[in-house]
């Protein structure tokens, strides 16, 4: 499965909401949809999993959506220490993919 | 709290083998899956592959017949080895849990130790 992400780079000012969004190219059941996200050397870290939970201590300002072959990271108040790329992973279809990435700048 | 550690070799020459080895702390390999998963510089992530702690395995299509993931319980660790490396192989290589308790992710995540392929 192909996950296409949009934008490629995304700009917002400190508090304006932000939308990412990730295509597949075939329906992902929301249990297998996933959204990390990267800081330069830093480890990846886990913020969605089942497409809208939030993983443990992830501010509630990050939240997920979506379903069928469309998902959506919703960033309300972005903060400038949110600066980072954002990846989204399936995990329906092997071999497992991840999405090309979202650069967050704030 | 589960952490895990990459380690290995931050060269390795065209031909060669690449082995790297995960090792987790603060938590029992059993029970779960471990994968691989690299980023080449300047691109995005690519997965590699997951061992079950039982030895069952999954790789990436685009790297099967190169890529060979071990576990060892005992030691609490599982090795990641890519044979006939070339410079498309440089990249920093995470280690991570696959949890597929209820909903699937990758959980917990190593450092990452970066790999150049080089002569």
């Amino acid at each position: 499965i192909v996950l296409t992400q949009s934008p490629g780079t995304l700009s917002l000012s400190p508090g304006e909401r932000g939308t990412l969004s990730c295509r597949a190219s075939e329906s992902v059941r929301t249990t297998y949809l996933a959204w990390y996200q990267l800081k330069p050397g830093q480890a990846p870290r886990l913020l969605i999993y089942g497409a809208s939970k939030r993983a443990t201590g992830i501010p509630d300002r990050f939240s997920g959506s979506g379903s069928g072959t469309d998902f959506t990271l919703t960033i309300s108040s972005p903060e400038p220490e949110d600066l980072a790329v954002y990846y989204c992973q399936q995990f329906g279809s092997s071999p497992i993919t991840f999405g090309q990435g979202t650069r967050l700048e704030i | 709290q589960v952490q895990l550690q990459e380690s290995g070799p931050g060269l390795a020459k065209p031909s060669e083998t690449l082995s790297l080895t995960c090792t987790v702390s603060g938590g029992s390999i059993s029970g779960y899956y471990w994968s691989w998963i690299r980023q080449p510089p300047g691109k995005g992530l690519e997965y590699i592959g997951y061992i079950y702690y039982s030895g069952i395995t999954d790789y990436n299509p685009s790297l099967e017949g190169r890529v060979t993931i071990s576990v060892d319980t005992s030691k609490n660790q599982f090795s990641l080895t890519l044979s006939s490396v070339t410079a498309a192989d440089t990249a920093v290589y995470y280690c991570a849990r696959l949890n597929d308790y209820g909903d699937y992710r990758l959980d917990y995540w190593g450092q990452g130790v970066l790999v150049t392929v080089s002569s």
